[in-house]
């Protein structure tokens, strides 16, 4: 049974700096890894999308990157601003299928 | 990029009511959708898959008496939640399967007083 785990489940930091989201599963036959933002009260954004075939996505100031042979993926996001303020979750499918399991989230707070 | 829209985004109703939540597909085709629950300050739990012209499944745990589905067109899945009770409030969010992708809508916020 698939599970994911993300940590930290909350971080604090200052307005600049780099930071790194972890997120691990424990099926590493997926076929994608998705990492979405969620602001408090509101839907699902999607930031990246890795297919298993690959092993790194970029978007701006976001880089995900996809281990699947240890079941690892990280969200990098740098110069950190006080708009990234969010709950970032990644999800993967269930080995064999296209249902999503989500972790848990990091709240993330980015101070002016 | 493919949206998926929910209606309506917020929803009130009185205990015992019934409500229905729509989720569609905008500018694509989904033979499949799914529908997930959040409840506060935790992560999204799938609650079914909805496939078009055919019954939905439902994940263990989750009532299908109590949340019926029904995929009636290839652009169009609907909830609904029958006699809501005040612990059915929650944040309902649907996605949509093109291929290999699955597009998520913005949510549907349900209060039962």
């Amino acid at each position: 049974k698939q599970e994911v785990t993300q940590i930290p489940a909350a971080l604090s930091v200052p307005e600049g700096e780099n930071l790194v989201l972890n997120c691990s599963f424990t099926d590493s036959a997926i076929y994608n890894l998705q990492w979405f933002r969620q602001d408090p009260g509101k839907g699902l954004t999607s930031l990246l999308l890795i297919q298993s075939s690959q092993r790194e996505q970029t978007s701006g100031r976001l880089n995900a990157s996809l281990d699947k042979s240890s079941g690892r993926s990280t969200l990098y996001i740098a110069a950190s601003q006080p708009g990234d303020s969010a709950t970032y979750l990644c999800a993967v499918p269930t080995s064999g299928t296209y249902k999503y399991i989500f972790g848990t989230g990091t709240r993330l707070k980015v101070l002016a | 990029g493919a949206v998926v829209s929910q209606h309506p985004s917020w929803v009130i109703c009185k205990s015992g009511t019934s409500v229905k939540i729509e989720c569609r597909s905008l500018d694509f085709q989904a033979t499949t959708m799914f529908w997930y629950r959040q409840f506060p300050k935790q992560s999204l739990m799938l609650m079914a898959t909805s496939n078009e012209g055919s019954k939905a499944t439902y994940e263990q745990g989750v009532e299908k008496d109590k949340f019926l589905i029904n995929h009636a067109s290839l652009t169009l899945s609907t909830l609904t939640v029958t006699s809501a009770h005040p612990e059915d409030s929650s944040f309902y969010i649907c996605s949509a399967k093109t291929g290999l992708e699955q597009y998520f809508g913005p949510g549907t916020r349900l209060t039962v007083t």
